[in-house]
């Protein structure tokens, strides 16, 4: 069965400042990896999502992820971060494979990044 | 977000009372899903529909009780549900779940208060 971890449960940072959300990964094969953020009583808005070829994917609203295979991660980030991504963001992982369960997506915990004026 | 549409918002109900959630979907995608958010959990998968037929149902209690009449709408019946079962409903719907590159799309969700 596949996993994902977000190690930190809240993320600050300064506005201006570059930010990461960490992300780590279980699967068996390829994944497919997957950002979404969830603004305050809102639903999840997708971000971005890695399928294949170039390990640096780029998405919505400037953020981009990093996929590692042999650290297993996918890391969120963005180079200057504003007061407005201030909101819970998840990872989500998914098998390459098709068959039973391949439509299951498996999210993380969350991590709420709280980006300080 | 107005891809996924969700009715209500939000939703007291005592133990006894029988209720439906709805969710549209406005983008042509052949699959749906109900997932349950419970505060400092992960996401639970509770149904996924393909072209209207269940395809999943993740252990979830018989007092849940999904209908999918048609590709575009899907309900969550209700009934003699217990405290526990507060949180927030999101509604999914992707083209084609059995392709592992399908983007889910979400509702805004239903907030459920059980008392």
């Amino acid at each position: 069965a596949q996993s994902v971890a977000q190690p930190e449960d809240q993320v600050n940072v300064a506005e201006g400042n570059p930010l990461t959300v960490k992300c780590t990964y279980s699967v068996s094969g390829n994944p497919y990896l997957f950002w979404y953020v969830q603004y305050p009583n809102r639903g999840l808005q997708f971000l971005l999502k890695y399928i294949t070829g170039d390990n640096l994917v780029k998405g919505s609203y400037g953020f981009e992820a990093e996929f590692n295979k042999s650290q297993t991660s996918f890391h969120l980030k963005k180079p200057s971060a504003l007061v407005s991504d201030s909101a819970l963001y998840f990872c989500a992982v998914r098998p390459s494979y098709s068959g039973a369960g391949s439509y299951q997506l498996t999210f993380g915990k969350g991590t709420k990044l709280s980006v300080i004026p | 977000e107005t891809g996924v549409t969700q009715t209500p918002r939000h939703l007291v109900m005592g133990m006894t009372n029988k209720k439906s959630l709805k969710c549209e979907q406005h983008l042509g995608h052949n699959a749906m899903y109900w997932y349950k958010q419970s505060a400092k959990k992960p996401l639970e998968l509770m149904f996924v529909y393909s072209l209207e037929e269940r395809v999943e149902n993740n252990s979830v209690p018989s007092r849940f009780s999904p209908e999918c009449p048609n590709s575009s709408h899907l309900f969550l019946h209700l009934h003699t549900l217990q405290p526990e079962d507060s949180a927030l409903y999101l509604c999914a719907s992707s083209q084609d779940n059995t392709v592992g590159a399908d983007t889910q799309y979400f509702g805004p969700g239903t907030r459920l208060t059980v008392l």
